[in-house]
C-alpha cells in the first residue's frame, strides 16, 4: 500500500472533466513538490505535471492540477479517448528520505 | 535533447544479482544538480522509486530495498549502473532509469528510458 493515496479507478464520459486526487502526510506532499505522470499502455511514463502545477513544454492545457495542504489534485477537462491512461503522482518523503509514487489511477474514458 | 536507455538481462534465476545499465545522452553526471533515478514496475503494478544518484555521488536508496541495492556512475561512460542482489519472482519487473535535477524536496522525473523488462524465474 502507497503513502500516496490514490482511487484505483475513475471513468467519465468524452469531453467531460475528471479530476484525480492524491492524498499524502505533512512528511511528503505538505514540504515537496508534487509531480504527475500519465502512463499510457505499453510505454514509459511521461512527465504531466511538475512543481505541484507546472506544465512541461508539449503538455496540453487540458491537463491542470493543484496542491493543498497534505493533498493534491489532477484535472483533465475535454476528456478524449486518448486520455485513457494510468495517472501518477509522486513526492519526495521526508521520513523515508526517498522518492514516493501513488498507487495510480486508471482512468477510463466512457 | 536528454534520451536515457537501459539494459541488462532478461532473465535472472532466484538468489542472483541483477546488474542494469542507464545509458544517458544530453546531459552530464557532472552538471551541479542533476541526478539519475531508477524506477521499476511489476507487472500490472504501481510505479516504485528504486534508487537515485546526484552529480556529486550522492545517493538514496528505497528503505525497503536498501540492502539490496546498489547504484553507482561511471561519468566517463554517461551510465548509471544499478545492482539488485539476491533476486526473487516478486522482483519481475519492467526497470526505468529517468533524469531529474533540482533538490530533493523538488524532484520530478523527466525523460525517462523506454524500460527493460526483467523476468525472475529459475
Amino acid at each position: 500500500q502507497s503513502v500516496l493515496t490514490q482511487p484505483p479507478s475513475i471513468s467519465e464520459a468524452p469531453r467531460q472533466r475528471v479530476a484525480i486526487s492524491c492524498s499524502g502526510s505533512s512528511s511528503n506532499i505538505g514540504n515537496n513538490a508534487v509531480s504527475w505522470y500519465q502512463q499510457l499502455p505499453g510505454q514509459a511514463p511521461k512527465l504531466l505535471i511538475y512543481y505541484d502545477n507546472l506544465l512541461p513544454s508539449g503538455v496540453s492545457d487540458r491537463f491542470s492540477a493543484s496542491k493543498s495542504g497534505t493533498s493534491a489534485s489532477l484535472a483533465i477537462s475535454g476528456l478524449q479517448s486518448e486520455d485513457e491512461a494510468d495517472y501518477y503522482c509522486a513526492t519526495w518523503d521526508d521520513s523515508l528520505n526517498g522518492m514516493i509514487f501513488g498507487g495510480g489511477t486508471k482512468l477510463t474514458v466512457l | 535533447q536528454i534520451t536515457l536507455k537501459e539494459s541488462g538481462p532478461a532473465l535472472v534465476k532466484p538468489t542472483q544479482t541483477l546488474t542494469l545499465t542507464c545509458t544517458f545522452s544530453g546531459f552530464s553526471l557532472t552538471t551541479r544538480g542533476v541526478l539519475v533515478g531508477w524506477i521499476r514496475q511489476s507487472p500490472g503494478k504501481a510505479l516504485e522509486w528504486l534508487a537515485l544518484i546526484y552529480w556529486d555521488d550522492d545517493k538514496r536508496y528505497s528503505p525497503s530495498l536498501k540492502n539490496r541495492l546498489t547504484i553507482s556512475k561511471d561519468t566517463s561512460k554517461n551510465q548509471v549502473v544499478l545492482s539488485l542482489t539476491n533476486m526473487d519472482p516478486v522482483d519481475t519487473a519492467t526497470y526505468y532509469c529517468a533524469y531529474s535535477s533540482g533538490s530533493y524536496s523538488s524532484i520530478w522525473f523527466d525523460p525517462w528510458g523506454q524500460g527493460t523488462l526483467v523476468t525472475v524465474s529459475s
